[in-house]
């Protein structure tokens, strides 16, 4: 089946400092990659939608200045969390849609956990 | 705006048992909807999607219901074992064309042996 990795799975940072995370789809072109974001005991919350080569969409009340979205290849996004605050730590999936056996279907990552001290 | 609905209490069952959950929408009308397992820690799972013009699906110990009218779907687990114990995730697509999805806050599911 199709896979969807994210890398790192877990990064610890400091106030002030970037991070960026890597989902890659890894048997699979990915036409669409989305970014959600979980907090405890809660939904994921769509973040962003991402197409390869063009700007990310970004939902209501997501700020793209904080959360840049790259999307540069057809299995290859990242999102790079800037200027990272405690606030921010929580968990981050990303997910990768691509046509699959006919099928357009939406395959998960495994989630990265941030925590910003 | 949309709203997708799950119980959030925890549901407790004995092993062998069918654990029903339940997934309410409002305003909308999804082409489709999707249950998902999340496990702690770690992304959703697909496990199994139905669409708007079909009553019931079934998969192995799964079925998945879905009435248009009522809005609702129910999932359920057949024969539980302690190994279902998890998040389980009622999904549907915006109908924007963009196939974005959007998530209910779960149902846990605890099953005892």
């Amino acid at each position: 089946g199709a896979v969807v990795s994210q890398h790192p799975s877990w990064v610890i940072c400091k106030s002030g400092t970037s991070v960026k995370i890597e989902c890659r789809s890894l048997d699979f072109q990915a036409t669409t990659m989305f970014w959600y974001r979980q907090f405890p005991k809660q939904s994921l919350m769509l973040m962003a939608t991402s197409n390869e080569g063009s700007k990310a969409t970004y939902e209501q009340g997501v700020e793209k200045d904080k959360f840049l979205i790259n999307h540069a290849s057809l299995t290859l996004s990242t999102l790079t969390v800037t200027s990272a605050h405690p606030e921010d730590s929580s968990f981050y999936i990303c997910s990768a849609r691509g046509y699959i056996s006919g099928s357009n279907e939406q395959f998960f990552g495994p989630g990265t956990r941030l925590t910003v001290l | 705006s949309q709203k997708i609905e799950q119980n959030s209490e925890a549901l407790n069952i004995q092993e062998g048992k069918t654990a029903t959950l339940t997934c309410n929408y409002t305003n909308y009308s999804p082409a489709y909807l999707q249950w998902y397992r999340q496990d702690p820690g770690r992304g959703p799972v697909f496990l199994l999607l139905i669409r708007e013009n079909e009553k019931e699906k079934r998969k192995e110990r799964l079925k998945v219901t879905f009435d248009t009218t009522l809005k609702q779907s129910l999932f359920h687990i057949t024969a539980s074992q302690p190994a279902d114990s998890a998040t389980y995730l009622c999904a549907l697509d915006k109908d924007t064309g963009g196939f974005k999805t959007i998530f209910g806050a779960g149902t846990r599911l605890f099953v005892k042996a």
